[in-house]
């Protein structure tokens, strides 16, 4: 199975600060590597797909980078209502697998 | 509107059979995958299974094989998620998703299903 490491698993952001989470992968998957947000109580939605590529509607200060091991979610100045779990997920290889989360709170 | 409607909360006892739901509208349920996904209480998202309905293809991540058994029906546009014995580990947020059209990422997600199992 491929394992995905994501760090930090918890970050205490102020407002305006920009948040970079990465998350790397037990064996090279390319660039089918996929990003999501939950919210507390809510199911999750994407935010990234294939590593870098913005799903519809995503805020613009949203991005993703990155290939084959190490991936990176950048949040550049971040709002309020970023307060979040964020998971990376590969669809490389079954079976499909998730980061751990890393849990972003707003400072 | 793609929508996924997941069946409401259920609590169980260990022992019990479960069935539940997520009913798909807005696309041709046939030509898409659906990932079903477990979230236990204050942890991570955990990957269950996939189904395409049109090719009544069916693929398990081994730690849930033999453990659920997921379904479809064409019919009624609708997936299901069943356990034969359900035991207190059980207890998790169950989401239904449906993937892209190349099948590898997961847009939208049903509501989730809460399911306790509890003597």
């Amino acid at each position: 199975d491929i394992v995905l490491t994501q760090s930090p698993d918890f970050q205490s952001v102020t407002p305006k600060e920009k948040v970079t989470i990465t998350c790397r992968a037990s064996q090279s998957i390319g660039s089918n590597l996929h990003w999501y947000q939950q919210k507390p109580d809510q199911s999750p939605t994407l935010l990234i797909k294939y590593a870098s590529r913005p799903f519809s509607g995503v805020p613009s200060r949203f991005s993703g980078s990155g290939s084959e091991t190490y991936f990176t979610l950048t949040i550049n100045s971040l709002e309020v209502e970023d307060a979040a779990t964020y998971y990376c997920h590969q669809s490389s290889s079954l079976p499909l697998t998730f980061g751990g989360g890393t849990k972003v709170e707003i400072k | 509107e793609v929508q996924l409607v997941q069946s409401g909360a259920e609590m169980k006892k260990p022992g019990e059979s479960l069935k539940i739901s997520c009913k798909t509208s807005g696309y041709s349920f046939s030509n898409y995958w659906i990932a079903w996904v477990r979230q236990r209480p204050g942890k991570g998202l955990e990957w269950m299974g996939i189904i395409h309905p049109g090719a009544s293809d069916i693929r398990y991540s081994p730690t849930f094989e033999g453990q659920v058994t997921i379904s479809a029906d064409k019919a009624i546009s609708t997936t299901y998620l069943q356990w034969g014995s359900l035991k207190a580990s059980d207890t998790a947020i169950y989401y239904c998703a449906k993937t892209g059209a190349d099948g590898n990422w997961f847009d939208p997600w049903g509501q989730g299903t809460l399911v306790i199992v509890s003597s």
